[in-house]
Order: structure tokens, then C-alpha cells, then sequence
């Protein structure tokens, strides 16, 4: 089973934040947190990942809680491409276990 | 760079018929990872190769299910005979190393669909 909870769906404003929260309060010191979406019926593509320090790339932020039990990923600016089910997973090395992930609706 | 390629892209097999899935990973990359979703289920880890060896196994459903990677390069997945919960996406993916920071490249899916 997955180690992680998501909310399974979220709607956001297109040009608006979307702020997706993921829960993993059984994390292990070595396991990273990982993100990754899934755009209809293609192959899921990493977005970003983090041990505990909060993290940013080009495509969003990752913000992780001091005691690792919870984290949340950040699109500054949602755009309808950015429509698409998130995956948040942790493990340690990619054997990955995912869950049902959120199904982000951006709206015009 | 290219990227993970699959093929077939799709693949319509009747059951008991047989059906091989191949996967062309990243170049340099000596991990490969197949997963899949089959209907209404998450994606589920199958297996794992470090260039020509099988590391993790565990996901494979059963015996039905043959994956090879011959040379370390390319990979097949083979499915003898296949059998109506078969049906569902079959995923490949790769990375340079196994372990932390290591991002997972996964291509566009096999799409299979047992009759």
C-alpha cells in the first residue's frame, strides 16, 4: 500500500496557485519525497523531489513540514495544461508504490 | 536525448494468445523499471533491472509473465498466454542509478488489451 494520502480531486483558477497537500506520516529517515503527474494516458513525469529542505525547480516548488510528516506541492501558476493527476510518493531508489494521487482540474 | 521508448503502442491479443512488450531505455541508463495500471488500479511496480540483472522481481504477477534484458540494453516483457486481467497500461521507465536523487524517466505506455 501506498504510504502516502492526497485529496482526490482539486480545482484550481488558471494563473492562480495550486497548492496540492500530501500526508506521509510514516516516512523513514532515508525516504525522499517524490512528485509525479500523469497527463491523460501518458507515461508519469517527475515534477520535483526532497529529503527536508524545501526545493524548487522550473516546473514548481516543493515545501516539506519540519517533522517530514506532510508536504505540499506548489504550481505558482497553474496553466490548463497543468490539468492532470499528481502523484506524491516516498520511497528510498524508485520502486516506486503509488496511490490513486489528485486529479487537478485547472479552469479557465 | 531521446527519451523511454515502447512499442507497440498498442497491442489488441486474444486470450491465451502471446504478446511481447519491448522497452528501448535512456541511453547510458542501467536501470530499468516496468510498471502498470491495470484497469481501475493504481500503477504497480513489476520489476526492477540493473543493467542486465533482475534486482526486484517481487511486482510480477506470476509465472505468466517473462522479462528479459538481454546485453543490458533494451528489455521485453512477454506475456504467456495472456489472460483477460491482463489487460491495462504497461509502463517502462529508467534511471542512471538507483537510490536518492535519481529522477525516474517513464515512456508513453504500452496499451494492451486482452479479448
Amino acid at each position: 500500500d501506498a504510504k502516502t494520502t492526497q485529496p482526490p480531486s482539486m480545482d484550481c483558477a488558471e494563473g492562480r496557485a495550486a497548492n496540492l497537500p500530501c500526508n506521509h506520516s510514516t516516512i523513514s529517515g532515508n525516504e525522499y519525497v517524490y512528485w509525479y503527474r500523469q497527463i491523460h494516458s501518458q507515461g508519469p513525469q517527475y515534477i520535483i523531489h526532497g529529503l527536508k529542505n524545501n526545493e524548487t525547480n522550473e516546473m514548481a516548488s516543493l515545501i516539506i513540514t519540519e517533522d517530514r510528516k506532510s508536504s505540499t506541492l506548489i504550481l505558482p501558476h497553474a496553466t490548463l495544461r497543468d490539468t492532470a493527476v499528481y502523484y506524491c510518493i516516498v520511497s528510498y531508489g524508485q520502486n516506486f508504490v503509488f496511490g490513486p494521487g489528485t486529479r487537478l482540474s485547472v479552469l479557465p | 536525448e531521446a527519451g523511454v521508448t515502447q512499442f507497440p503502442s498498442h497491442s489488441v491479443i486474444e486470450k491465451g494468445q502471446t504478446v511481447t512488450l519491448r522497452c528501448d531505455p535512456i541511453s547510458g541508463h542501467d536501470n530499468l523499471y516496468w510498471y502498470r495500471r491495470v484497469m481501475g488500479k493504481e500503477i504497480k511496480f513489476l520489476l526492477h533491472f540493473v543493467k542486465e540483472s533482475k534486482q526486484d522481481e517481487s511486482g510480477m504477477p506470476n509465472n505468466r509473465f517473462l522479462a528479459e534484458r538481454t546485453g543490458g540494453t533494451y528489455s521485453t516483457l512477454k506475456v504467456q498466454p495472456a489472460e483477460l486481467e491482463d489487460s491495462g497500461v504497461y509502463f517502462c521507465a529508467s534511471s542512471q542509478v538507483w537510490g536518492d536523487h535519481e529522477k525516474l524517466f517513464f515512456g508513453s505506455g504500452t496499451q494492451l488489451s486482452v479479448l
